[in-house]
């Protein structure tokens, strides 16, 4: 079964940072990747997602993600965070699951804390 | 756009009873929708993936009599906990697809169900 992980339970940044967050997952087959965000008391939102094509993909508020298929990984990234960017962020993969249907497999998430 | 709405918010409910939770897409027709549990920092877990019109299809150990799923209409689907006892007690998460399963999903708030 496909498995996505994120290497940092808890990032910890002053403003004005430079930002990456990593993702890496297990699956041999095609996949379509995606990064979640969720602000304090919110629901999950999409930031930016690959399908296909150009491996560096850009998002909502100045994040952007590579796509290293040799690397098997997708990792976040953001040339300056903000305190409005403090929030859980999830990687996810779609992949095929057990049955044969695709299904989103989430990472554990990456808790990002920015200091003012 | 692409709003999901989940009700209620939060439910608390005695051993034994039954719960229902909806989930609807309030501004686009939802051919696939999903539901999610969550486990305290942990990551969102697939329950299952639902059709409209169509029979749920659950994951591997998901028990599809205690946790029944109902698609019955393009904007709404419906998560009944039956018979609920306090292992069940998590954050139950929907998620809404307008096109094909490997399509984006876009989220709920989700629904905290403590189960005493």
């Amino acid at each position: 079964a496909q498995s996505v992980s994120q290497h940092n339970h808890h990032v910890i940044l002053s403003e004005a940072a430079s930002l990456e967050l990593g993702c890496n997952y297990s699956y041999g087959g095609t996949v379509n990747l995606f990064w979640y965000v969720q602000y304090p008391g919110q629901h999950l939102q999409l930031l930016l997602k690959y399908f296909s094509g150009d491996p560096l993909v850009k998002g909502i508020k100045g994040f952007e993600a590579e796509f290293i298929k040799s690397k098997f990984s997708f990792n976040l990234r953001k040339p300056s965070v903000q305190w409005s960017d403090t929030a859980e962020y999830f990687c996810a993969v779609n992949a095929l699951s057990n049955f044969g249907n695709e299904k989103l497999t989430f990472g554990t998430g990456t808790r990002l804390t920015i200091i003012p | 756009g692409a709003v999901v709405s989940q009700h209620p918010s939060w439910v608390i409910c005695k051993s034994g009873t039954s719960v229902k939770i909806e989930c609807r897409s309030l501004d686009f027709q939802a051919t696939t929708m999903f539901w999610y549990r969550q486990f305290p920092k942990q990551s969102l877990m697939l329950m299952a993936t639902s059709n409209e019109g169509s029979k749920a299809t659950y994951e591997q150990g998901v028990e599809k009599d205690k946790f029944l799923i109902n698609h019955a209409s393009l904007t709404l689907s419906t998560l009944t906990v039956t018979s609920a006892h306090p292992e069940d007690s998590s954050f139950y998460i929907c998620s809404a697809s307008p096109g094909l399963v490997t399509d984006t999903q876009y989220f709920g708030p989700g629904t905290r169900l403590t189960v005493l």
